[in-house]
């Protein structure tokens, strides 16, 4: 059973470009979250999502950001216009029920 | 005051040591527990996950809960160099549709297993 898969796995932008983020849960999980991992801090919680449902997105900017997760296809995060501080490491995690959260690799996203 | 406080170390041991991590935290909403293991510009990997208080044990790893203290810990029997990573712990309020909700991660521990 392949584990969550994301990509790309290393992304360079420029300041004003979009960045996509791809996620594929693990097999049989409905649920997908998105975390996000600034240099020297901790993981943070950007959005829960379920198919075609955004569940909480407590965890997202209020500009800028948004995410989906379609009938068909990946978990897409989206971030409009980036800026330098929005260079980071972006993980998804899968859940089935009743158990714990399992992360992808990582984006690593580059702001120019 | 951070929801959940973990030392941040770094911890370095023994080959063969029993290493022991802990987090503290202050929600006592919080009922799902897990520890990851996180290696350097990797994903975490969930190594535990338990549901209200008590022992948890899976090999050379044990996961303690303490609610009344507030307080989990991850014990690592028998250390090994490959053990050497960040260990994050983090917590979940609940479920939505049977599924943890948002998890609160600790800022990790970093240990280093000396051979």
């Amino acid at each position: 059973n392949a584990g969550v898969m994301q990509n790309p796995r290393h992304l360079v932008r420029r300041r004003g470009q979009e960045a996509r983020l791809r996620c594929s849960p693990m097999k049989g999980h409905s649920h997908v979250y998105w975390y996000r991992q600034l240099p020297e801090e901790g993981l943070k919680f950007m959005v829960y999502l379920q198919k075609e449902n955004i569940i909480d997105e407590s965890g997202m900017p209020k500009e800028r950001f948004s995410a989906e997760f379609p009938k068909e296809g990946p978990s897409i995060l989206r971030i409009q216009q980036v800026v330098r501080g929005d260079s980071a490491a972006y993980f998804c995690a899968s859940s089935p029920k009743q158990a714990g959260q399992f992360f992808g690799p990582g984006t690593r996203l580059t702001v120019l | 005051q951070k929801e959940v406080e973990q030392d941040p170390g770094p911890l370095s041991v023994p080959e063969g040591a029993i290493v022991s991590l802990n987090c503290t935290y202050s929600n006592s909403a919080f009922q799902y527990f897990m520890w990851y293991r996180q290696y350097s510009r990797k994903g975490p990997e969930l190594l535990m996950y338990t549901y209200s208080s008590g022992n948890k044990e899976d090999g050379r790893f044990t996961a303690q809960v303490d609610k009344s203290s507030k307080y989990i810990s991850l014990f690592i029997r028998d250390s090994q160099p490959s053990d050497s990573a960040t260990y994050l712990c983090a917590m979940s309020g609940g479920l939505s549709g049977g599924a943890t909700n948002k998890l609160i991660f600790g800022t990790g521990t970093l240990l280093a297993v000396q051979p």
